[in-house]
């Protein structure tokens, strides 16, 4: 069955520092999506892509944070500048064409710590 | 997009039994999908249940949705050590986002 990969699965970082999350779609789907949860709290939705635009964006993603699709197959989040309270769990997942929000799958998460 | 609220809150039962896990939401809905997250780990996907059915079964899970009370239950049947999880229902209406809420945490004893 298709799944939705993550690379790196664990990400470790200098805080100030750039950082690249990157997600491998189920490859007929058309929208992408990135969660975040910090250790012991819910799943937050950060941002949502379609049509090689964001859809939707929540208060946390700030201008630190930007997503790219830079070919047919991966999806990227960047965190500019990253600070002590980006380590979390980072969630990347899709949807197929036609269903929108409606089916979403998740891969299994990048653990990003900032030190 | 909406959130639904699981209850309860946590569950420990011995192996064999089985969990009863709830969920309730506020508004109408296209899907609901139910989800585990073992510990630090990543979201499955456990089973999708959309608006025009009212049970769906899938191994030892069985799903339930009443869209007229505006709930879902997920029963695991002859529950195993490995079930050990969170467990999260997503009501589904289109936009795009899900919200999550805080998830039933089962706890099975062996």
């Amino acid at each position: 069955e298709p799944e939705v990969t993550q690379t790196p699965s664990h990400q470790v970082t200098q805080m100030g520092q750039e950082v690249i999350l990157r997600c491998v779609p189920i490859s007929n789907h058309l929208y992408f999506y990135w969660y975040r949860q910090i250790l012991g709290q819910k799943v937050e939705f950060l941002v949502s892509f379609y049509n090689n635009e964001i859809s939707e964006k929540s208060e946390i993603f700030d201008d630190q944070f930007s997503v790219e699709r830079p070919d047919g197959s991966n999806f990227t989040l960047k965190i500019r500048s990253t600070k002590l309270e980006d380590s979390a769990m980072y969630f990347c997942a899709s949807s197929p064409p036609l269903a929108g929000v409606d089916e979403q799958y998740f891969g299994p998460g990048t653990r990003l710590t900032v030190t | 997009s909406q959130q639904g609220e699981e209850d309860p809150q946590a569950l420990s039962i011995q192996e064999g039994e089985n969990a009863t896990m709830n969920c309730s939401y506020k508004t109408s809905i296209n899907n609901l999908q139910w989800y585990r997250q073992n510990s630090g780990r990543g979201l499955v996907h456990l089973i999708l249940i959309r608006s025009n059915e009212r049970e769906k079964h899938s191994g030892r899970l069985r799903v339930t949705l009443d869209t007229s009370k505006k709930s879902s239950s997920l029963l695991i049947t002859a529950s195993r050590a490995a079930d050990t999880a969170s467990y999260f229902c997503a009501p589904l209406r289109g936009g795009f986002k899900t919200i999550f809420g805080a998830g039933t945490r089962l706890f099975v004893k062996a």
